[in-house]
């Protein structure tokens, strides 16, 4: 099956600077690669996702790039604030089946 | 759109107890649920794939006969923790899609079960 690693476990950044959270996966046919913040005893929410034809996506703030050949993606959140203090984790859908990354607790210093 | 509904949001009970947690799709049909555990500060871990009108399939470690999975309808998924145990208290939550290919997967609020 799939098996997703995110890094680092841990950041912390001042407020407004950037952020970089990166995972790689080991199924080359995943093909859809959501990032998903959740805070404390919440629900994960979708905040950008990618497909596997297009190599990056940009949300205002928050961009997604994917290396298919080196099976990485990485999250890139720019001018952070400190609401976006929370875990984020990357997700890969393989066979059917999502696999999570271990998860990245963002800390942005006001 | 796209509406996960989870209930109960928090249970506490009884060792021996069983427990069971609903997953609905407001809004949409969803022939495949997931359902996942979290423990404090780690990842969502997948438990079972719950498809509508078959037997749900379970990641491997998973106790078929602990972790009961019902998905009688396109807008209901059960999960049914049974005989409870303090090691099962965790975060329990489950997903859905509102698209056949699984993007994106939507997540009901989650439920915390405590077991005493």
């Amino acid at each position: 099956g799939e098996n997703v690693e995110q890094h680092p476990s841990t950041l912390s950044v001042q407020e407004g600077d950037s952020a970089v959270i990166k995972c790689t996966y080991s199924d080359s046919a995943s093909n859809y690669f959501p990032w998903y913040k959740q805070e404390l005893g919440k629900r994960p929410q979708l905040i950008i996702d990618i497909r596997s034809n297009v190599g990056e996506k940009k949300d205002q703030r928050i961009a997604v790039t994917l290396n298919k050949t080196a099976k990485h993606f990485s999250l890139h959140i720019t001018e952070t604030q400190p609401e976006d203090s929370a875990v984020y984790f990357c997700a890969a859908l393989g066979t059917g089946q999502f696999y999570f990354g271990t998860g990245t607790s963002l800390t942005v210093i006001p | 759109g796209a509406v996960v509904s989870q209930h109960p949001s928090w249970v506490i009970c009884k060792s021996g107890t069983s427990v069971k947690i609903e997953c609905r799709s407001l809004d949409f049909q969803a022939t495949t649920m997931f359902w996942y555990r979290q423990f404090p500060k780690q990842s969502l871990m997948l438990m079972a794939t719950s498809n509508e009108g078959s037997k749900a399939t379970y990641e491997q470690g998973v106790e078929k006969d602990k972790f009961l999975i019902n998905h009688a309808s396109l807008t209901l998924s059960t999960l049914t923790v049974t005989s409870a145990h303090p090691e099962d208290s965790s975060f329990y939550i489950c997903s859905a899609s509102d698209t056949g290919g699984g993007q994106p997967q939507h997540f009901g609020d989650g439920t915390r079960l405590s077991i005493l």
